[in-house]
């Protein structure tokens, strides 16, 4: 069974980076890693997708190991707004199913 | 732009009740998904439309759970004879995908989902 696997808490001071690790060992060639967050009583919000490559945007960066086992997702300036529940997922290439990770909750602190 | 809506955002069932959830994808988008997320829990896939077309269902936990998209916009996802073990919060999203490739990927965005409470 596919496993994607985060730490279940994290905290990071406002205005820091935010280093946020998956673990996706058994990721297969054509499964693209997708990142989400999710505010209580919200829908999960999309932040980046990447397959091999480092991919940055407007919110984030997505940082993936060569063997491709695991990823990062960095917030390069925390902010209180951050706090939520994120998650790494994965989606084969011309596929239609999300898997979701087990989700960190991440804290930013004054 | 308007994004997916869902609606009621919540439900409250007595246990045997039937429930109808209905959600709104954004406009133009040609696919559309149903979610089950448990308190605590991720996201669960149960099932995705492509225009009116199902295509997969293999996630829909009993044959209790029907899903439709019969214009191939809104979608209504309903549960017979509501059981306390389908008290969840049903998220519905879309995307564009015009046609099924085995290459690539189209971002699914997501409504604020459905909080359905089965007593």
């Amino acid at each position: 069974d596919a496993k994607t696997t985060q730490p279940p808490s994290m905290d990071c001071a406002e205005g820091r980076a935010a280093n946020l690790p998956c673990n996706h060992s058994t990721i297969s060639g054509n499964e693209y890693v997708y990142w989400y967050r999710q505010i209580h009583s919200q829908g999960p919000q999309y932040i980046i997708h990447g397959l091999k490559n480092n991919e940055t945007n407007e919110m984030a960066s997505l940082i993936i190991t060569e063997d491709r086992k695991s990823s990062t997702l960095i917030l390069p300036h925390a902010t209180l707004r951050d706090t939520a529940v994120y998650y790494c997922s994965r989606i084969t290439g011309g596929g239609n199913k999300l898997t979701f990770g087990t989700g960190t909750q991440l804290k930013v602190e004054l | 732009g308007a994004g997916v809506s869902q609606s009621p955002r919540y439900k409250v069932a007595k246990r045997g009740q039937d429930v109808a959830l209905r959600c709104d994808p954004i406009s133009g988008h040609v696919s559309l998904f149903w979610y089950q997320q448990a308190l605590g829990q991720g996201p669960e896939f149960l099932t995705y439309f492509q225009n009116e077309a199902q295509l997969d269902k293999s996630g829909l936990p009993s044959d209790r759970f029907f899903a439709e998209r019969p214009e191939g916009s809104v979608s209504t996802l309903k549960i017979q004879r509501t059981q306390q073990e389908d008290s969840a919060v049903y998220l519905c999203a879309s995307s564009l995908r015009r046609h099924l490739r085995t290459e690539g990927t189209d971002t699914q965005y997501f409504g604020p989902g459905t909080r359905l409470t089965v007593l």
